[in-house]
């Protein structure tokens, strides 16, 4: 089956810099890939996504890439602000089905 | 245009008890999701309803769990005879007709479930 991997320890950051996010998957490739964002007590919040076909794609001072060799997909916060404190999930199909399977997040931390 | 809503925010069931949370989608949404996350766990698929039919519920226990989306009226999810492990977060998600998961879900707040 389908597995979601995503690093489980936090990552610090400091403020202006860029924040890396990495998705990893086993198995088959999937036909998109979103990312969101949750915060502490609250429901995810969906931010992009991206097909099998495209290699990057972005929005304001986000950035998404889909390796489909290395089955990784990499999410970039550019000019990070203390406000992008939060869990990141990525979620992806397993199989083509209208249904998609997250993984555990990681929680960016933003220093100022 | 209101959000997910789901309600109550907080349910505290004692073992044995009948737990029901509600979810009304969004305006003009027609499919529904279930998701139950537990501590520093991902979210976990549990049902895939529209109006008035469960399309996956692959994710759902067999027993004691189930989903009903009625033509009118919002969403439910039932727990029978909640024991502690039910303890968790579920998140209801919905988005329009002619979508499906693979496209933007909008989450509610969730209802945090704990049983004593």
């Amino acid at each position: 089956s389908q597995k979601i991997e995503q690093n489980s320890e936090a990552l610090n950051i400091q403020e202006g810099k860029t924040a890396t996010l990495t998705c990893n998957y086993t198995n088959y490739s999937p036909a998109y890939l979103q990312w969101y964002r949750q915060d502490p007590g609250r429901g995810p919040v969906f931010l992009l996504l991206i097909r099998e076909n495209e290699k990057e794609k972005r929005k304001e001072r986000l950035k998404v890439t889909f390796d489909t060799t290395l089955k990784q997909s990499l999410f970039h916060i550019t000019a990070s602000q203390p406000a992008d404190s939060a869990t990141y999930l990525c979620a992806l199909d397993i199989g083509g089905y209208q249904k998609v399977t997250f993984g555990t997040g990681t929680k960016l931390q933003v220093i100022p | 245009n209101a959000g997910v809503m789901q309600n109550p925010r907080h349910l505290v069931r004692r073992r044995g008890q009948e737990a029901r949370l509600r979810c009304s989608p969004m305006k003009g949404h027609s499919h529904v999701y279930w998701y139950r996350q537990l501590p520093e766990e991902g979210l976990k698929f549990m049902v895939y309803l529209q109006k008035e039919n469960i399309i996956d519920e692959s994710g759902m226990p067999k027993e004691r769990f189930s989903a009903e989306f009625p033509k009118e009226g919002p969403s439910i999810l039932r727990i029978q005879q909640v024991v502690r492990g039910d303890s968790a977060a579920y998140f209801c998600a919905s988005n329009p007709p002619g979508t499906g998961s693979y496209n933007e879900q909008f989450f509610g707040p969730g209802t945090r479930l704990t049983v004593l």
